[in-house]
């Protein structure tokens, strides 16, 4: 069975740092993207950031540039997202999901249950 | 960035209804859509990819079309498992953006 689970994620004072991480198993992960996707409280969706299975290029939100770094450890099944200079609008839950190819992705057709992420004083 | 809307944001039906949601994007995005239903608390489930090709397990009550701009999600018989949040998703050209989302509603 395909499986995505998040952990990471917590409280924050702004100006912080969290590392999100998504252990992937039931499927070849470094045969497909990956993404992160946010919803907060109450709102939509919203995409932050995709790395592809191929070759790790990247591709990000506005809102996530210069702040997140999306990255992949194929031997170890996992994705991750580094996050600083948190702000009270990166409050949200984050979903990782996999792409349906390994190169860029498009959607998701798995998701994990997601990790909260509260940006709070 | 292309934006997506949904409408309505909110739909009121019946178990046994015909509903649709209709989605528009600022641009052309071809038939580069994916629609998605989420329960309260629950990751979202993909239904629906490239404007209407059915996601595997998905029951065939559900279907998509349209191309460009304008795309509809219908769900032929409304059950009861489907009262839900649809969201509609271009994967034409980066960012990725999402509709606001329509919340269906038992009437």
């Amino acid at each position: 069975e395909v499986q995505l689970l998040e952990s990471g994620g917590g409280l924050v004072q702004p100006g912080g740092s969290l590392r999100l991480s998504c252990a992937a198993s039931g499927f070849t992960f470094s045969s497909y993207a990956m993404s992160w996707v946010r919803q907060p409280p109450g709102r939509g969706l919203e995409w932050v950031s995709a790395i592809s299975g191929s070759d790790g290029s990247t591709s990000n939100a506005d809102s996530a540039k210069g702040r997140f770094t999306i990255s992949r450890d194929n031997s170890k099944n996992t994705l991750y997202l580094q996050m600083n200079s948190l702000r009270g609008e990166d409050t949200a839950v984050y979903y990782c999901a996999k792409g349906a190819s390994i190169s860029g992705w498009l959607y998701g057709d798995v998701w994990g249950l997601g990790t909260t992420v509260t940006v709070s004083s | 960035d292309i934006e997506m809307t949904q409408s309505p944001s909110t739909l009121s039906a019946s178990v046994g209804d015909r509903v649709s949601i209709t989605c528009r994007a600022t641009q052309s995005i071809g038939r580069w859509l994916a629609w998605y239903q989420q329960k309260p608390g629950k990751a979202p489930n993909l239904l629906i990819y490239k404007t209407s090709s059915l996601e595997s397990g998905v029951p065939s009550r559900f279907s998509g079309s349209g191309s460009g701009t304008e795309f509809t999600l219908t769900i032929s018989s409304l059950q009861p498992d489907d009262f839900a949040t649809y969201y509609c998703q271009q994967y034409n050209s980066s960012p990725l953006t999402f509709g606001g989302g329509t919340k269906v509603e038992i009437k």
